[in-house]
């Protein structure tokens, strides 16, 4: 149980375009769903945490603009990277939780490389 | 807020040993959880073994168990009997037993443990 599914796992785009990653708990309902950025050989660090229905809180230093993420039902969020460049390239990793005392379950993550 | 601090880059061990890797945060609350995360070079995240700060008895998953020193903020994980699979970057995490907090996890930067045959 408590699987999440993320998608794509790698994307390779153009500078300028806009690229939108899904995250969807399969098994479970996600009352609240969290998206990190990895950079190599570095820790997870919290971009924003979503609650179903409400708009994301977003961690300091975090465009809200650049990185929009929408949790519209309990089972699925989505972070779009609007005119990613390339700085904007690195491995992003959802994860979502039910509630409660529940851990967070992790997806197998997203490679974004820009162009 | 909270930090959390893993002072071993890197550490190594032979199949079939015990190995252990060291973690301290700190918080001001007194209600928490704290976690060890798995992240093999397939970059998924694992959880490994969760501890919840009110419980006094150290938690236990097969070969892994940690050693909870909760006046040390001191969170240790054991691994006995290492197998090759247990290779990877292991994470060290803080999580306030909090809703306000969205239960929001903090990091630490990570051990990379080797397991040599």
């Amino acid at each position: 149980g408590a699987v999440v599914s993320q998608h794509p796992s790698w994307v390779i785009c153009k500078s300028g375009t806009s690229v939108k990653i899904e995250c969807r708990s399969l098994d479970f309902q996600a009352t609240t769903m969290f998206w990190y950025r990895q950079f190599p050989k570095q820790s997870l660090m919290l971009m924003a945490t979503s609650n179903e229905g409400s708009k994301a809180t977003y961690e300091q230093g975090v465009e809200k603009d650049k990185f929009l993420i929408n949790h519209a039902s309990l089972t699925l969020s989505t972070l779009t990277v609007t005119s990613a460049h390339p700085e904007d390239s690195s491995f992003y990793i959802c994860s979502a939780r039910s509630g409660g005392h529940q851990p967070q379950h992790f997806g197998d993550g997203t490679r974004l490389s820009i162009l | 807020a909270q930090t959390v601090t893993q002072s071993q880059p890197e550490m190594s061990v032979q199949e079939a040993e015990t190995v252990t890797l060291s973690c301290t945060y700190d918080t001001s609350e007194s209600d928490y959880y704290l976690f060890w995360y798995k992240q093999p070079p397939s970059r998924q995240m694992i959880l490994v073994i969760r501890q919840e700060a009110y419980k006094q008895q150290n938690a236990t998953e097969n070969r892994f168990s940690v050693n909870f020193q909760k006046a040390a903020k001191s969170f240790s994980l054991k691994i006995s009997d290492s197998q090759l699979g247990d290779a990877a970057m292991y994470f060290c995490a803080f999580s306030e037993n909090s809703g306000g907090s969205n239960y929001k996890l903090t990091f630490g930067k990570g051990t990379l443990l080797t397991v040599n045959p």
